[in-house]
């Protein structure tokens, strides 16, 4: 079946750190990918996605590539801020009968300090 | 525009009562999930529904679970009777089928004694 898998947190950095999350997958067919973020207390935001491999998404300076040949979706971010912290979600959607159910990863946290 | 409205944001109750938890979702979405998150178990999705029918209910715990949605524009998730394992953060979230997008409600805090 269809699962992700991610890295182990919490990943702890400093302010203007580079941050990479990685992510791999494990799919039938070609499935889309995403990365979703959730502040605390609150729910979850789609932070970014890309539907077909080499596909790049991007959004508030982060960035993640779909490489297919490597089943992978890292999350990078070039300068990260106190106000990242959170916890990172890996999915990807799989299809079934027709409708979009996702599967996540268990969530990487990670904790930024000025 | 409004998003995914869940009620109530908290909820204490005591072992054996029973629970209910609402969520409006996105207009103009026809598909909701309702998942469930705990520590140890991360994100687990429990139902969703397309057109207000359910789909896949395969996540659901067991009997003492059960969601319906009686129209577009609401759903509920009710555990009778609630157990102190049931205490976790439940989530409704919507999207328009066939796109893969989900929106997040703020979700339910449920705290079982």
């Amino acid at each position: 079946g269809n699962s992700v898998t991610q890295m182990e947190g919490p990943v702890t950095l400093s302010e203007e750190a580079f941050l990479t999350i990685n992510c791999t997958y494990t799919a039938t067919g070609y499935p889309s990918l995403f990365w979703y973020v959730q502040y605390p207390g609150e729910g979850l935001q789609l932070l970014l996605k890309a539907t077909k491999a080499d596909d790049k998404g991007s959004n508030k300076g982060f960035e993640a590539t779909y490489r297919k040949e490597t089943t992978s979706f890292h999350l990078e971010k070039g300068s990260v801020q106190v106000s990242d912290s959170a916890v990172y979600f890996c999915a990807l959607s799989g299809m079934n009968t027709g409708f979009q159910k996702l599967v996540f990863g268990t969530g990487t946290r990670l904790l930024v300090s000025p | 525009d409004a998003g995914v409205i869940q009620s109530p944001r908290h909820e204490v109750t005591e072992m054996g009562q029973e629970v209910t938890l609402r969520c409006k979702p996105i207009s103009g979405h026809n598909s909701l999930f309702w998942y469930r998150q705990t520590m140890m178990r991360g994100l687990e999705l429990l139902i969703y529904f397309n057109n207000n029918v359910p789909i896949d209910d395969s996540g659901m715990p067991e009997d003492r679970f059960s969601a319906k949605m009686p129209n577009a524009s609401f759903s509920t998730l009710k555990i009778q009777p609630s157990e102190p394992r049931d205490s976790a953060v439940y989530f409704c979230a919507s999207t328009f089928a066939p796109t893969d997008t989900q929106y997040f409600g703020p979700g339910t805090r449920l705290t079982v004694l």
